[in-house]
Formats: C-alpha cells, sequence, structure tokens
C-alpha cells in the first residue's frame, strides 16, 4: 500500500464546476503539501498546510490530522486550471513523499 | 530571484554514457532535493543535501548513480554508465532548512537514453 493515496486518478469537469481532490496517508507527517504540474512539465507548490484550511484564489486546501486526509477544492473552475495535481508528505525527514497524482481536465 | 536553475533542459545520449545534470538551488536555500520522475512510479526522491552535505541517498537507483554539492550554488547528479531505464524527468528542488518547509522546484531535466 502507497504511503499517500490520491483520488480520483483523472478527473474531467465543465468550466465552472466546483472540484475535489482527496489525498490520504498512512504515515505521521509534519506538513502535507499540494502541487500542480502543468503540461510543459514545470511543478509549482500550491500549499503547505499541518492542520486547519489555506485559501489562495479559488483554490482552498484542507486537512484533518486525526482521520489523515487532506482535500484540494477549485471552485469557479477554468480551462486553464486543467494540471496534475499531486499531494505529497513531509516527515520529520524533510523529503517528500509524492501520491500518484490526479490529471484534472476543465472543458471550456 | 531566477528561482532553481537546471541544466540541460533536454539530454538524449546512448546508452553507456555518462550524463552529467546541473542544478543551481536559489540563492539562501540551504536544502536540496534530487527528484525523478517516470510514468511507472511517479515522483520519488533520489538524494537530498542540507548545508552540502548528504543526508538521505536511500533513493539513488545503484552504484550508477552518483551526485555532488561542492558549494551551497551548485550540484550535480551523474549516471555513468546511462541505461534506457534512466530515461525520466530528473527535477531539482531546493528550500530553507529549519522544519517542513515548501520546496521550489527547477523546470526539469528530461533525460532520454537510447
Amino acid at each position: 500500500k502507497n504511503e499517500v493515496e490520491q483520488s480520483p486518478q483523472n478527473l474531467t469537469a465543465q468550466e465552472g464546476e466546483f472540484i475535489t481532490i482527496n489525498c490520504s496517508y498512512s504515515v505521521g507527517i509534519s506538513a502535507l503539501h499540494w502541487l500542480q504540474q502543468h503540461p510543459g512539465g514545470g511543478i509549482v507548490s500550491l500549499f503547505m498546510l499541518s492542520s486547519g484550511k489555506k485559501k489562495h484564489g479559488r483554490l482552498i486546501a484542507t486537512i484533518n490530522i486525526q482521520e489523515k486526509h487532506s482535500s484540494l477544492h477549485i471552485t469557479a473552475s477554468h480551462p486553464r486550471d486543467s494540471a496534475v495535481y499531486i499531494c505529497a508528505v513531509s516527515g520529520s525527514a524533510r523529503q517528500l513523499t509524492f501520491g500518484s497524482g490526479t490529471q484534472l481536465t476543465v472543458l471550456p | 530571484d531566477a528561482g532553481v536553475i537546471q541544466s540541460p533542459r533536454h539530454e538524449v545520449t546512448e546508452m553507456g554514457q555518462e550524463v552529467t545534470l546541473r542544478c543551481k538551488p536559489i540563492s539562501g536555500h540551504n536544502s536540496l532535493f534530487w527528484y525523478r520522475q517516470t510514468m511507472m512510479r511517479g515522483l520519488e526522491l533520489l538524494i537530498y543535501f542540507n548545508n552540502n552535505v548528504p543526508i538521505d541517498d536511500s533513493g539513488m537507483p545503484e552504484d550508477r548513480f552518483s551526485a555532488k554539492m561542492p558549494n551551497a550554488s551548485f550540484s550535480t547528479l551523474k549516471i555513468q554508465p546511462s541505461e534506457p531505464r534512466d530515461s525520466a524527468v530528473y527535477f531539482c528542488a531546493s528550500s530553507l532548512a529549519g522544519g517542513p518547509d515548501e520546496q521550489f522546484f527547477g523546470p526539469g531535466t528530461r533525460l532520454t537514453v537510447l
């Protein structure tokens, strides 16, 4: 069993829809990271959180430490949100352990 | 700041050749990470340095892979000899030390070994 599990693997939505991507982990962590990888391949850090909720524009990330679960929400989705979203965790060691990613496609 | 810089961006080589990938971390960052991304295995850590010292190299696949960080502004990942199964995108990332920190990724080097 992978230490970090994401769902769904693939997600197609219509522009304007509310999107949720889920991440579950099985190890103790110091922080959970949400990353975005665009078709060009570059990886950008969206959020790093260890408790509660963070919001940046149309993106919201939440984490429940007791349930070892995090969600990434996108409100009013747009085709430019199309990308791979990757959940990763860091523990006492500082390197990241990654989920397999969620391929999001937002259709106009 | 220019962000994390990696070179080359693309490398095509033949099996058996030596390959050297380069990374310049963000100025002031003292942790550097090398990751590899493949379709089969996704993203995985190869090695990471803290203050130029290798801390965890358990992800380095085998002796063909080696990494160095001679100073705070430069790191190399070398594969010798290269094999077709080494074909992947190699990312370098850097962060400030002192606990869990946001990591800043370079653009990656796409390596193809024929």
